[in-house]
């Protein structure tokens, strides 16, 4: 079956700290991984997707196959990061994402 | 960037009736609709995902007949809640995609049946 894992439901980190958002994927075929943020009273957002390799906001995430894994990283967080961080694969081709149980991020300041 | 609204923001409602939602993609052409379900201090759920003129693809478990999808245009999905009870209560969103791009994401109305 079709899974993604997000094993900490809350991160908090130090403003200046390097975060790491954890997200493993178990998908049959070459899943496509995004990840999508929620700030305070807001809408999700798409914050980047792998096949961009871009850096959004500081974050990068690297997709590693052999692991399965698809990890968030920003190596100063800020204040302004502290949001709700969804892993979502998504079946090449299709439409349709399976988003993880999310990591709520809180950077203290 | 590619908006989307939903109406209304909130609905308390009665048990046993009917509450539709609306999806709108404010300026651009969706040629495909999602609805969402979300519990509390859970992820999203996918329930349906609708294309503009064609019946709705409901996902494992979700009750076609009790989640009414109407997708009559490509800026507008609408979701009704038939006999509404309260285990319905939740976060419901919506998201509108253009030709299997990023799909853009609803604020969200949030459910509340007595």
């Amino acid at each position: 079956a079709q899974r993604v894992t997000q094993p900490e439901k809350l991160l908090s980190v130090f403003k200046g700290a390097p975060v790491e958002l954890k997200c493993n994927y178990s998908y049959s075929g070459s899943p496509e991984l995004f990840w999508y943020v929620q700030y305070s009273r807001q809408r999700l957002q798409l914050l980047l997707r792998h096949i961009s390799r871009e850096s959004i906001k500081g974050f990068t995430a690297d997709l590693n196959k052999g692991e399965t894994s698809f990890h968030l990283k920003k190596p100063f967080a800020q204040e302004e990061d502290s949001a709700m961080y969804y892993c979502a694969p998504r079946t090449s081709g299709t439409y349709k994402y399976i988003f993880g149980t999310g990591t709520r991020l809180k950077v203290l300041a | 960037g590619a908006v989307v609204s939903q109406h209304p923001s909130r609905v308390i409602c009665k048990s046993g009736t009917s509450v539709k939602i609306e999806c709108r993609s404010l300026d651009f052409q969706a040629t495909t609709m999602f609805w969402y379900r979300q519990f509390p201090k859970q992820s999203l759920m996918l329930m349906a995902t609708s294309n503009e003129g064609s019946k709705a693809t409901y996902e494992q478990g979700v009750e076609k007949d009790k989640f009414l999808i109407n997708h009559a245009s490509l800026t507008l999905s609408t979701l009704t809640v038939t006999s509404a009870h309260p285990e319905d209560s939740s976060f419901y969103i919506c998201s509108a995609s253009q030709a299997r791009e990023t799909q853009y994401f609803g604020p969200g109305t949030r459910l509340l049946v007595l």
